[in-house]
């Protein structure tokens, strides 16, 4: 059975260009989650859906980020412009959630985003 | 203020030797716990869970937890360290009243050696 999936693997880009990043979550899950770890900050939770709608983004760190989940099978984490201290291992996870609080998620194996 | 904490950033080892990593977390309802572990490159893999019931939880790779509620606490054991146990470790919090997010502690890195 897969797993979560995200593409791509890595990414290195120069400041000002756009970068989206994908994820592909568990087929049956109804719960989507962007994280973002870094050495100083760990990890940080940045939005997350549930059936497809935005449920809290109150992590999204500025309007340079945004995030779209057209469909149960698939979400993007757009950067616009980007810049060098966006650089970071983005994590996309999924979980199946019953409405009875917070399950385990599992995680895809993360994209590395360079800026230079 | 709901929080997560791993006292110790890093912990060595010697292989063969019992491990016991610390998670202590501040909540003000019942709390779903999980550890995680990440190999380096590689994503956070679900090791164990604790939602209600048996307060000592087996999980993969030889792991086990146990529940405290006095000492808020969800420390994670493994009699036996195998080298391929290095990694970094995650202890996780969430609860009904905080709906799907989950609260990640900083992490504990394990170094196993020789």
């Amino acid at each position: 059975d897969a797993g979560v999936i995200q593409s791509p693997r890595h990414e290195v880009t120069e400041m000002g260009q756009e970068v989206t990043l994908r994820c592909k979550p568990i087929s049956g899950h109804n719960s989507l989650f962007w994280y973002r770890q870094t050495m100083m900050r760990g990890l940080e939770l940045l939005i997350y859906f549930n059936n497809n709608v935005p449920i809290d983004d109150s992590g999204m760190p500025e309007d340079r980020f945004s995030a779209k989940m057209p469909n149960a099978s698939f979400s993007t984490l757009k950067i616009q412009p980007s810049e060098p201290r966006d650089s970071a291992v983005y994590f996309c996870a999924s979980s199946l959630d019953l409405g009875q609080g917070a399950y385990e998620q599992y995680f895809g194996p993360g994209t590395r985003l360079t800026v230079t | 203020a709901q929080s997560v904490t791993q006292p110790d950033i890093h912990i060595t080892v010697s292989e063969g030797a019992s491990l016991e990593l610390r998670c202590n977390y501040s909540y003000g309802a019942t709390p779903y716990l999980f550890w995680y572990v990440q190999s380096p490159g590689q994503g956070l893999q679900l090791l164990l869970k604790y939602f209600s019931g048996d307060t000592l939880v087996q999980g993969i790779k030889g792991f086990e937890a146990e529940f405290k509620r006095s000492q808020s606490s969800f420390n994670l054991r493994k009699p036996s360290v195998h080298w391929s146990d290095a990694a970094e470790y995650f202890c996780a919090v969430g609860s009904l009243s905080s709906g799907y997010a989950l609260n990640f502690g900083k992490g504990t890195s394990l170094l196993v050696t020789p």
